[in-house]
């Protein structure tokens, strides 16, 4: 199974901060990788796929970038409502597999 | 727009069963790859089954392999997971998911909680 790694695990940040967080694979993955937002007692909401690909009506101050087996997750102005935990997910192969999760918390 | 809607969590006792549901609506079902993803109470996401549109290929996560049995209906726009000897473990919430045809899930359910303990 490909092993998905994220760091931080947790960050504090301030209102108007640029937020990265980082995401690697055991192994190359190509750019098969999705970000996902979650916040509590909701579902997972998909921002990024295919590595920095936006969603459609995902807002443009998220950014992903990354191939093969490192990926980063950008948001160059952290505003309320971006406080959350952000997950990285691999779909090149079977089984699909998730990071462990960055949530982001108010400074 | 894109609702998929679980149903048919709750409590059961270990070594029970459950079915879930999930309907879908605002997209042509018959089409799209399905998923269920789980997430354990304060925990991470936990991909758990696949199927493809035409129900000709399934996938299973080791940890619910001969336990579990993903199926759809496309007549009825539903996809089910059938939970047989339920543990412990497999408490959470169960989240049904659209894969987007880049092969990552697009749309995901509200998700529905299932609670295994005597």
């Amino acid at each position: 199974d490909i092993q998905m790694t994220q760091s931080p695990s947790s960050l504090s940040a301030s209102v108007g901060d640029r937020v990265t967080i980082t995401c690697r694979a055991s192994q190359g993955i190509s750019n098969n990788l999705a970000w996902f937002q979650q916040k509590p007692g909701k579902a997972p909401k998909s921002l990024i796929y295919a590595a920095s690909s936006l969603q459609s009506g995902v807002p443009s101050k998220f950014s992903g970038s990354g191939s093969g087996t490192d990926f980063t997750l950008t948001i160059s102005s952290l505003q309320p409502e971006d406080f959350a935990t952000y997950y990285c997910q691999q779909y090149s192969t079977y089984p699909r597999t998730f990071g462990q999760g960055t949530k982001v918390e108010i400074k | 727009e894109v609702q998929l809607v679980e149903s048919g969590g709750g409590l059961v006792q270990p070594g029970g069963s459950l079915r879930l549901s999930c309907a879908a609506s605002g997209f042509t079902f018959n089409k799209y790859s399905m998923n269920w993803v789980r997430q354990a109470p304060g925990k991470g996401l936990e991909w758990v089954s696949y199927i493809s549109s035409s129900s000709s290929t399934i996938y299973y996560a080791d940890s619910v392999k001969g336990r579990f049995t993903i199926s759809r209906d496309n007549a009825k726009n539903s996809l089910y997971l059938q939970m047989n000897s339920l543990r412990d473990e497999d408490t959470a919430v169960y989240y049904c998911a659209r894969m987007g045809y880049y092969g990552g899930n697009d749309y995901w359910g509200q998700g529905t909680l299932v609670t295994v303990s005597s």
